[in-house]
């Protein structure tokens, strides 16, 4: 596929479970970023990888939630012991590295958490 | 700090007639500005930017948007409405030289037959 996919695209999970999305960026795409969109809201910033640069941990809401990036393509957000305010839809997104043109983020389908 | 406030949560227009979703912005430094747009139950999609160069920026579905920057603005516009431009619209503000992204809240936009 040519776009951004995230898996799985909906996840009920228990309140205290961990869990794990998954996505995998566009092929040759650098930059990858995870957002949180809640109902009402706005998307709000996570994470962003670039290349193998130390990733942009300033948006995480807590030491509950961590990133990783393997090999520079496919990365896994991981939300250990969900609390029910983590109920949102998370949104990953992909670009070319940024080059004064290169910027546009496409963006994944989404995983859609509830925590019940 | 960076941020974007799109004033408004809904918008309604009536098809063929002009729309106007607002956004503005706070940013140190040069603003790149985007808008994207997210359809029911799809992901969101890019419909333009603003880099540098003419204030007006052309993007797809005949939207475009003024960059105004007395005014911090980046207001996306349309001339005429269509039904199936009706879903939520987000405005996003990136700081030049930096790949941290802001977007605002999103507005929903209804265009009623």
């Amino acid at each position: 596929g040519a776009g951004v996919s995230q898996s799985p695209s909906n996840k009920v999970t228990e309140k205290g479970k961990d869990v794990e999305l998954r996505c995998d960026p566009i092929s040759g795409h650098t930059a990858l970023y995870w957002y949180r969109q809640s109902l009402g809201q706005g998307l709000e910033f996570l994470i962003y990888f670039q290349g193998n640069s130390a990733p942009d941990k300033s948006g995480l809401p807590s030491d509950r939630f961590s990133a990783e990036r393997t090999g520079g393509s496919v990365s896994t957000l991981t939300i250990q012991r969900t609390q029910q305010e983590d109920s949102a839809v998370y949104l990953c997104a992909s670009s070319l590295p940024f080059e004064g043109g290169s910027e546009t983020q496409y963006f994944g389908p989404g995983t859609r958490l509830l925590v019940l | 700090a960076q941020s974007v406030a799109q004033p408004e949560d809904q918008v309604n227009v009536a098809e063929g007639n002009p729309l106007t979703v607002k956004c503005t912005y706070s940013v140190s430094g040069n603003p790149y500005l985007f808008w994207y747009v997210q359809y029911p139950n799809r992901g969101l999609q890019f419909l333009l930017k603003y880099i540098t160069g003419d204030n007006l920026v052309k993007g797809s579905y005949g939207f475009e948007a003024e960059f105004n920057k007395s005014q911090t603005s980046f207001h996306l516009k349309k001339p005429s409405a269509l039904v199936s431009d009706s879903a939520l619209y987000f405005c996003a503000v990136m700081r030049y030289n930096f790949n941290k992204f802001y977007f605002g809240s999103g507005t929903k936009l209804n265009v009623k037959p």
